[in-house]
């Protein structure tokens, strides 16, 4: 069974700080990955994707794989109150039509 | 921007009696997905479909599921004979490309079973 792992948190930041959340899947052929954001009673928001190893940045956000250690980040840079949210990583399928989901890490930024 | 809409957004039923959870996908989108979260619990996939057929199940999605696109614009989840355990959140999902690309999740139908 295929398992996506997190840390449940809380994560807590002051405002201003980097947020590294992080995440570890077990099936070794995973090719593509994702990070949702979801605030409380809400749906799951995509934030990104990463396919290859190493960094990918998009404005604040920075996903980052290692598919040899099975592992995904998520940095937050100028964490602000509004990115208080659970962060779930997702891992697709090969035949890229299903997402396996993390339990989330809750993240807290403090003003 | 165009998204998403499930209805309802609650939805309470008693043990037994079967329920139909609608979504109406963004109209130029292809591939459908049904996912449930159960509160404090992960998102768990259900099932995809596309070309009028399912193309992946989970062992949630067993024979007491189904899912049906009626018509052009809506998508539906039903469950033939809902248990205790079936309470959860139903979201439903689109995207216009499959490789879970750009999913757009709805806001949810909140199910509670009795």
């Amino acid at each position: 069974q295929k398992e996506v792992e997190q840390n449940s948190g809380p994560l807590s930041v002051p405002e201003g700080a980097i947020a590294s959340l992080n995440c570890t899947y077990s099936d070794r052929v995973s090719q593509s990955f994702f990070w949702y954001r979801q605030y409380s009673g809400k749906s799951p928001e995509l934030i990104m994707s990463i396919y290859s190893n190493g960094d990918k940045e998009d404005g604040r956000f920075t996903a980052q794989l290692n598919k040899a250690s099975q592992y995904v980040s998520l940095l937050i840079r100028d964490s602000q109150p509004s990115d208080s949210a659970t962060y779930l990583c997702a891992v697709s399928n090969n035949a890229g039509n299903m997402l396996t989901f993390g339990g989330g890490t809750r993240l807290m930024v403090k003003p | 921007e165009p998204e998403v809409t499930q209805t309802p957004s609650h939805q309470v039923t008693q043990m037994g009696q079967e329920v139909i959870l609608r979504c109406v996908p963004i109209s130029n989108h292809l591939y459908f997905y049904w996912y449930r979260q159960i509160l404090g619990q992960k998102v768990e996939f259900l099932v995809s479909f596309y070309n009028n057929e399912i193309s992946e199940k989970s062992e949630i999605f067993d024979d007491q599921f189904s899912v049906e696109r009626p018509d052009g614009s809506n998508f539906t989840l039903k469950i033939r004979s809902t248990k205790l355990e079936d309470s959860a959140m139903y979201f439903c999902a689109s995207s216009v490309l499959g490789s879970n690309e750009k999913l757009f999740f709805g806001s949810g139908t909140q199910l509670s079973v009795l």
